[in-house]
């Protein structure tokens, strides 16, 4: 089945402390990728997005995520962490030839002072 | 702001009741998705429409219905209703293309009593 696994459902970082949030989806074949945020009390945004070209693909507020295809992988990271990073994150993929959007379970980043 | 409305924010309703959830998509987005948010089932996809045709069902109970109408605006039916149904609905909307992301509202909290 097709899927998306978050393998940590919470992260507690220290600010300025890098950090990863790590994405495994369930299959080789053709995807899109990617990552969206939700601060509290709103909706999800798009990040970044992976559909072809180079693997590393930056997104906004200093994000970045590398799409490893052997290990079927797509983490997303930062160098350095803000207080206002503090969010849940949603890895999600759509498989190509699909319509729909997969979500995984999402992780919740923690930053503190 | 994504540019989708949804309204109401906030619903409270009582058991055995019915409600209707709107959204707006984005201006020429064809295609509008509806998500189910809770602390113990996560981001759960309910249904998709695109251009006023159902595209895609995920877990919508029989009790729940959409629709999407001739101007785009899409609503969900929530009928019979259970203590179990509340949570947070997310309406978003996407270009054309199947790797389009999506594009989130901010939600309706539904609680039921």
């Amino acid at each position: 089945a097709q899927s998306v696994t978050q393998l940590d459902s919470q992260v507690p970082v220290f600010e300025e402390a890098p950090v990863e949030l790590r994405c495994n989806y369930s299959s080789s074949v053709s995807v899109y990728l990617f990552w969206y945020v939700q601060y509290p009390n709103q909706g999800l945004q798009l990040l970044l997005k992976y559909l072809s070209g180079s693997t590393l693909v930056k997104g906004i507020n200093g994000f970045e995520a590398e799409f490893n295809k052997s290990q079927t992988s797509f983490h997303l990271r930062k160098p350095s962490v803000h207080i206002s990073d503090t969010a849940e994150y949603f890895c999600a993929v759509i498989y190509t030839g699909g319509f729909k959007t997969i979500f995984g379970a999402g992780t919740r980043l923690f930053v503190k002072a | 702001d994504s540019g989708v409305t949804q309204t109401p924010k906030h619903l409270i309703t009582a058991t055995g009741q019915r409600v209707t959830l709107r959204c707006s998509p984005r201006s020429g987005d064809l295609s509008v998705y509806w998500y189910q948010q809770s602390l113990d089932q996560g981001l759960q996809f309910l249904i998709q429409y695109y251009n006023g045709e159902e595209r895609a069902k995920g877990n919508i109970l029989e009790r729940f219905s959409a629709q999407q109408f001739p101007d785009l605006h899409s609503e969900l039916n929530l009928s019979s209703l259970e203590l179990g149904d509340s949570a947070l609905y997310f309406c978003a909307s996407s270009a054309v293309d199947s790797n389009s992301p999506l594009h989130f509202g901010n939600g309706t909290r539904l609680t039921v009593t």
